[in-house]
């Protein structure tokens, strides 16, 4: 068990262009969140996928920003024409359920990517 | 919707002493209350978790938290700390049942320092 790992780790990049994070849940974890967190304020729910598809997205995921789980594994999240506004910390979190009605809840948290807009 | 409220944003204090983090929440619906911490260059890991059952919970690491529905509140406490519990925690809920329960409210974060 290696963990939820995330990359880049860091990236900053100009206001205008594209950015994509990728995330490497738990091997066996069926879910996967995405959260944002900026300075001084706890995480913000984004999106979630149980496998590959996409259950719910916040109202925080504008129409810039597109998140995928292709094969129920790995996710990105793309932020297209990126906004000084989108410089953040972006967390992503797995977890495993055990059946109807069975939660454990627990999330496992990737270290995050930290994007900074120039 | 939900909101969580953690009143403090900073709680500096002595080792050996006791800690109180403050933790309050707002739903219109039952709720599963969770306590994460992140220690410094580390993810967020969970501390403890109310799901039902016992309102009194505990980590392996001698934290409570007890759920009060009364009051909304899950306040965290630990009777002794460590140098070692330096971290920001962080206090977050979900809608109980359903099927979107990892879909977290967080509050806004209290940075603990323990001072030798």
């Amino acid at each position: 068990d290696t963990g939820v790992s995330q990359d880049p780790r860091h990236k900053i990049t100009k206001r205008g262009q594209n950015v994509t994070f990728r995330c490497d849940p738990i091997s066996e974890h069926n879910r996967l969140y995405w959260y944002r967190q900026t300075l001084g304020q706890g995480p913000e729910f984004l999106t979630y996928f149980q496998n590959e598809a996409q259950l719910e997205k916040s109202r925080l995921l504008s129409d810039r920003f597109s998140a995928e789980r292709p094969k129920g594994s790995f996710s990105t999240l793309e932020i297209q024409r990126t906004e000084q506004g989108d410089s953040a910390m972006y967390l992503c979190a797995s977890s495993k359920t055990l059946g109807a009605g069975v939660y454990t809840g627990e999330l496992f948290f990737g270290e995050g990517s930290r994007l900074t807009v120039l | 919707a939900q909101s969580v409220t953690q009143l403090d944003s900073q709680v500096p204090v002595f080792e050996e002493a006791p800690v109180e983090l403050r933790c309050n929440y707002s739903s219109s619906v039952s709720v599963y209350l969770f306590w994460y911490v992140q220690y410094p260059n580390q993810g967020l890991q969970l501390l403890l978790k109310y799901l039902s059952g016992s309102t009194l919970v505990e980590s392996i690491n001698g934290f409570e938290a007890e759920f009060n529905k009364s009051q909304t509140s899950f306040h965290l406490r630990k009777p002794s700390v460590h140098i070692s519990d330096t971290a920001e925690y962080f206090c977050a809920a979900s809608n109980a049942g359903g099927t979107s329960y990892g879909k977290l409210t967080f509050g806004q974060g209290t940075i603990l320092t323990v001072h030798p």
